[in-house]
């Protein structure tokens, strides 16, 4: 069993709708929890980190953790072209060293 | 939070040869991490980079064939031993402290052939 989860995707979403996006991670002692958005050929960006369980927003972003459920989402409203990447789910178990998911790819329409 | 310089930025290498990747922070960081991202794959942490100590390696990688330096706490270098096009992939540094972490650098595009 994979230690983070990831729909691989593409998730295909229309310009202005809400994209969803779901992680579960395996180890119960996962300690932090973070989203990057990663563009083809670039470096990972971190877009927003979560910590307490419920919900984080920034902007048109929110994270959800349920540490209960071992699970975290993200929420992107008004998705818009620029959008489109790949994004990734990461929990730290240790602070610092990352586990990723394998990422879902995302896909704005217009 | 901080800004993290990578060189270089790509290099097409041939097979048995090495290759040195620099990594230089702007600002102190405690934590320096290196990951590989291997083609269509997500990142895989090879090794935190101790600053005046041997690097701890993830299962998988070794010394030999990943050497690591730290030699102070704004700088790295991750070396790729005998390459072969097998380490064909982007290498990341990652740095973190006590406040923030997971901020990554540009990455080093690596093709062996």
């Amino acid at each position: 069993q994979k230690e983070v989860e990831q729909n691989s995707g593409p998730l295909s979403v229309p310009e202005g709708a809400i994209a969803s996006l779901n992680c579960t991670y395996s180890d119960r002692v996962s300690q932090s929890f973070f989203w990057y958005r990663q563009y083809s050929g670039k470096s990972p960006e971190l877009i927003m980190s979560i910590y307490s369980n419920g919900d984080k927003e920034d902007g048109r972003f929110t994270a959800q953790l349920n540490k209960a459920s071992q699970y975290v989402s993200l929420l992107i409203r008004d998705s818009q072209p620029s959008d489109s990447a790949t994004y990734l789910c990461a929990v730290t178990l240790i602070w610092g060293k990352l586990q990723f998911g394998a990422g879902t790819q995302v896909v704005v329409t217009p | 939070s901080a800004v993290i310089s990578q060189k270089p930025s790509r290099d097409i290498c041939q097979r048995g040869t090495s290759l040195t990747i620099q990594c230089q922070v702007d600002s102190q960081v405690t934590m320096m991490f290196w990951y590989r991202q291997q083609p269509g794959q997500s990142l895989t942490l090879i090794a935190t980079a101790n600053q005046g100590s041997e690097a701890t390696y993830e299962s998988g990688f070794v010394i030999d064939k990943f050497p690591i330096s730290r030699p102070n706490l704004t700088f790295s270098t991750l070396t790729v031993s005998n390459m072969s096009p097998e380490d064909s992939s982007i290498y990341l540094c990652s740095v973190a402290n006590r406040l923030n972490v997971g901020t990554f650098g540009s990455g080093t595009r690596l093709t062996v052939v």
